[in-house]
């Protein structure tokens, strides 16, 4: 089963309209971490926003805001005010067992929603 | 402070050649990561390395190997390259893996491989 989903391979949103990118994700551990890059047409992988599974409030940085559901177990990114240079890829992540020591602290990546941001 | 720098930025190969992809990091992170990247498929862990000398197997290690000799280097070599390893390869690094904000990985460009 997958780690990660994203159900949209693509979404488009008029400039200085809102849009809400879905990401669900599996996991049995109790702490965790949820991550949003983003990656223009460049190519490089640029960080948006964190969320840990202990956090009581909805993480929030400028534009971008990430609707956290634990229950649900979803962590949809949520970019207001939209730009054109907000045209791009956006990946979720998460991260299991932060508990140190534990394995890894690897990254498990959706596939991706591609966003276009039109005039 | 250059944060995440992969060296090269492109290759092509020809099936069997061997070539070693560098990652550096000057921000002091004990972690650091290598990931492909290949479309519809997301960024698939390779090795990682939780300190210095120190290396470990992720989800898609055949073919690939590591070494971390150095804190701030990260070097992922493919002895024999096949057109199967054509992807764009992610190096990443973090401070550590605790329930803080310091242990958000950050990425360098990438490096675009083709395997002919």
């Amino acid at each position: 089963a997958q780690k990660i989903t994203q159900t949209q391979p693509g979404m488009f949103v008029q400039e200085k309209e809102a849009v809400t990118l879905d990401c669900t994700y599996d996991t049995s551990d109790q702490s965790y971490g949820l991550f949003w890059y983003k990656q223009p047409s460049s190519g490089e992988m640029i960080f948006l926003i964190y969320q840990g599974s202990y956090d009581e409030q909805n993480a929030t940085e400028g534009r971008y805001s990430l609707n956290f559901q634990k229950a649900r177990k979803s962590a949809n990114l949520v970019i207001s005010a939209s730009q054109l240079g907000d045209s791009a890829m956006y990946f979720c992540a998460m991260r299991e067992g932060l508990a140190r020591g534990s394995t890894l602290g690897r990254l498990y990546f959706g596939r991706g929603t591609q966003l276009t941001v039109w005039p | 402070n250059a944060g995440v720098t992969q060296t090269p930025k492109f290759r092509v190969l020809k099936t069997g050649q061997s070539m070693t992809l560098l990652c550096a990091q000057d921000m002091n992170h004990e972690y650091m990561y290598w990931y492909r990247q290949d479309p519809g498929m997301g960024l698939r862990l390779i090795h990682y390395s939780v300190g210095e000398g120190t290396t470990a197997k992720g989800e898609v290690p055949d073919g690939y190997n590591v070494s971390r000799l150095k804190k701030q280097n990260f070097l992922l070599g493919l002895e024999s390259a096949a057109p199967s390893q054509t992807s764009v390869y992610f190096c990443a690094s973090s401070y550590s893996t605790g329930a803080e904000r310091t242990d958000t990985q950050y990425f360098g460009p990438g490096t675009r491989l083709t395997v002919l």
